[in-house]
């Protein structure tokens, strides 16, 4: 079956800790986005990449960061200077074209211990 | 003012009810229009996307007004099974490669 996976399901973080949350996709799609979502909000754009070996940030980068060595992964770390980590991030990817719609893995909940 | 603006509700409708949806958004250069479904702890879902000459999915039609800078989301017949958030979600296209910008999603309960 073909898709998108994130891992772990629930991640805990300790004060100060960096923390990185899996995206992998099985699609042969070249973009890949990384998104948050807290209670009540629509997704906010963290960073996207558009092809290997490069990304772009989005609305809210500070606190994160990524890399894209792989078409298939694009493993996000939530930093300790991202000092409001809890969330619902969701992983989405598609061909690149702009006008197509993006499908999403299950997302990753990360709690501040 | 946000670039995707949605009526958070919540909607409480008995089943069998219409409910319509509207969201609104701010970019001209908008190129494309979506609606999403959300299910409570789970990923956004594509519904449907909208076109210029409106489109209609079984009980779904969804309609956009580029003049006005209006999209919306039309459900007859409403079942159980519709209770989710809606989420209004607009691709500018052109340089923003692939963006999405998402409403803050609309709250659907229908109740029997």
């Amino acid at each position: 079956d073909g898709g998108i996976t994130q891992s772990p399901k629930y991640l805990f973080r300790k004060e100060g800790q960096n923390v990185t949350l899996s995206c992998e996709q099985n699609l042969n799609h070249d973009a890949m986005y990384w998104y948050r979502q807290d209670p009540g909000q629509g997704l906010r754009l963290i960073y996207y990449s558009q092809i290997v070996n490069d990304f772009q940030k989005g609305d809210i980068a500070e606190g994160y960061s990524v890399s894209r060595e792989k078409k298939e992964s694009f493993p996000l770390t939530v930093t300790s200077a991202q000092k409001n980590p809890t969330a619902f991030y969701l992983c989405a990817s598609n061909t690149g074209d702009p006008v197509e719609t993006q499908y999403f893995g299950p997302g990753t909940r990360l709690l501040v211990l | 003012r946000k670039e995707v603006e949605q009526d958070p509700g919540p909607f409480n409708v008995p089943e069998g009810a219409t409910v319509a949806f509207n969201c609104t958004y701010s970019n001209s250069a908008s190129q494309s229009f979506f609606w999403y479904r959300q299910d409570c702890r789970k990923e956004p879902k594509l519904l449907m996307s909208v076109y210029s000459s409106g489109n209609e999915d079984g009980r779904f039609t969804a309609q956009l007004n580029r003049a006005s800078q209006y999209i919306s989301l039309l459900i007859r017949d409403s079942k159980l099974s519709d209770s989710a958030t809606y989420l209004c979600v607009v691709s500018a296209g052109g340089t923003s490669y692939g963006k999405l910008t998402f409403g803050q999603g609309t709250i659907l309960t229908v109740h029997p």
